[in-house]
Order: structure tokens, then sequence, then C-alpha cells
């Protein structure tokens, strides 16, 4: 079946420096992606999204990066700070993309050292 | 203020005594689902739906009930709960159609079947 990977579960960075947390997903025809931030005891909660026409997206502080020919996707955190420690997931929309759908990732735990 | 409202938050339970957990969304949203998160795992879907009375089986459906009797609500039932129903439950209200596909979270059920 599909599934939406990650190639780490746990990444440790000082703080300042830059995050990458990678993830894999196996549908090819899935045209949209999502990167969620869950902190201790709470639900997870959107940070970017990007479309299968894009292959990078920025906001503030994250950029997302879209391979398609290696169905890759990554979250890139600049400056990273003590409150980005948190559980990552990657998601993705597999067609039909309008059914609401989304299939997650095992999650990256980010521990950011002080 | 757009919410997923989901209760109780945490829940020690007999094996073999039924139990409903609810979830409330006030977004109209029509697509609503379940997941579990286990530690390795990841979020995992158990039920959804895509509308009031339609509902339809995620990944790991064995063992949950779910009902749709009106847009807001999508209460999990599990008719007999066992041990390994141990876990953390999230309900997920998402938009869909074209363009986005954004899930909202509760804040999640901490369930434990002694």
């Amino acid at each position: 079946g599909e599934s939406v990977g990650l190639h780490l579960p746990t990444l440790s960075v000082q703080e300042g420096d830059n995050s990458i947390i990678n993830c894999a997903y196996s549908n090819s025809a899935s045209d949209y992606f999502i990167w969620y931030k869950q902190e201790s005891g709470k639900g997870p909660q959107f940070i970017i999204d990007i479309r299968s026409n894009m292959d990078k997206r920025q906001g503030q502080r994250v950029t997302v990066l879209l391979n398609k020919t290696v169905k890759h996707l990554s979250l890139q955190i600049a400056a990273t700070q003590p409150g980005d420690s948190a559980v990552y997931f990657c998601a993705e929309n597999p067609p039909p993309s309008n059914t609401g759908k989304l299939i997650f990732g095992q999650g990256t735990t980010l521990q950011v050292k002080p | 203020e757009a919410q997923v409202t989901q209760n109780p938050r945490y829940l020690i339970t007999v094996t073999g005594k039924k139990l409903t957990v609810t979830c409330s969304q006030n977004m109209n949203h029509e697509y609503m689902s379940w997941y579990r998160q286990d530690p390795g795992l990841g979020l995992r879907q158990i039920y959804y739906s895509m509308n009031v009375e339609v509902t339809d089986k995620g990944d790991v459906p064995e063992g949950y009930k779910v009902s749709r009797k009106e847009k807001r609500n999508f209460p999990l039932i599990l008719e007999s709960p066992s041990p390994n129903q141990t876990s953390l439950y999230f309900c997920a209200s998402t938009t869909r159609g074209t363009g986005k596909t954004e899930a909202f979270f509760g804040q999640g059920t901490r369930l434990t079947v002694v």
C-alpha cells in the first residue's frame, strides 16, 4: 500500500543552526503535501504546504522542497529555536485529491540544544 | 475561532467496558476522521466520514465504530475496548476541494485500557 515515511526518527540540532527534516512518499500521483508540527500534549498543527506543480515554497523561517523525481519531501527550518522542538509529520493527499484524505508519515522528533 | 474539540482528554477504562470519545468541529467541514498515534507508527487513520451519514474504514478500523448523524459531530465508539487500543487518539476536521486540503486536529484523547 501507499505510505509516507521519514528518514530519521530523531534529529538533534544546536540552537541557531538550520534543520532539515526529510520525508519519502510512495504515491507518485499525489499532488499535494503538507508538513505538520506536533508539540508535546497537543494535536498536530499545519506549518506549510506545497503542490506538485512546485518544487519549493517558503514561509516564515521554513522552506519545503519537493523532488518528484525521487518522491522526496523536505522541511528546512532556518535558525532553529527551542520553540521548534516538536515532532514533525509530513502528509500526502493521494488521489482523488478532493476527498480530504491525508496519509501521514511516522514523524521526526526535532530536539533543539541550547 | 476555528476549533476541533474532543472529550475526554484522558480516560482510563477496563477491558470490555464500552466507551465513546466525542469530537465536534465548528468549521462546517464535510470531511472528518479519527487517527490513533502510537510510538514509531505515526498517525494511522481509523475511520473517516465524507459527509453526514457517510462513513468508511481507514487503515486500522478493527475494534472501532463511528457515526455521523450531524455535520459537526463525529464520535468514536469502542464497543469492547482491549489493551491493544491503549493509544493517543486524534479527531481531525478537514477542508477539501481543489487547491488545499488541511486537517485541523483536536487536542487528543489519551486512552488507557487495563
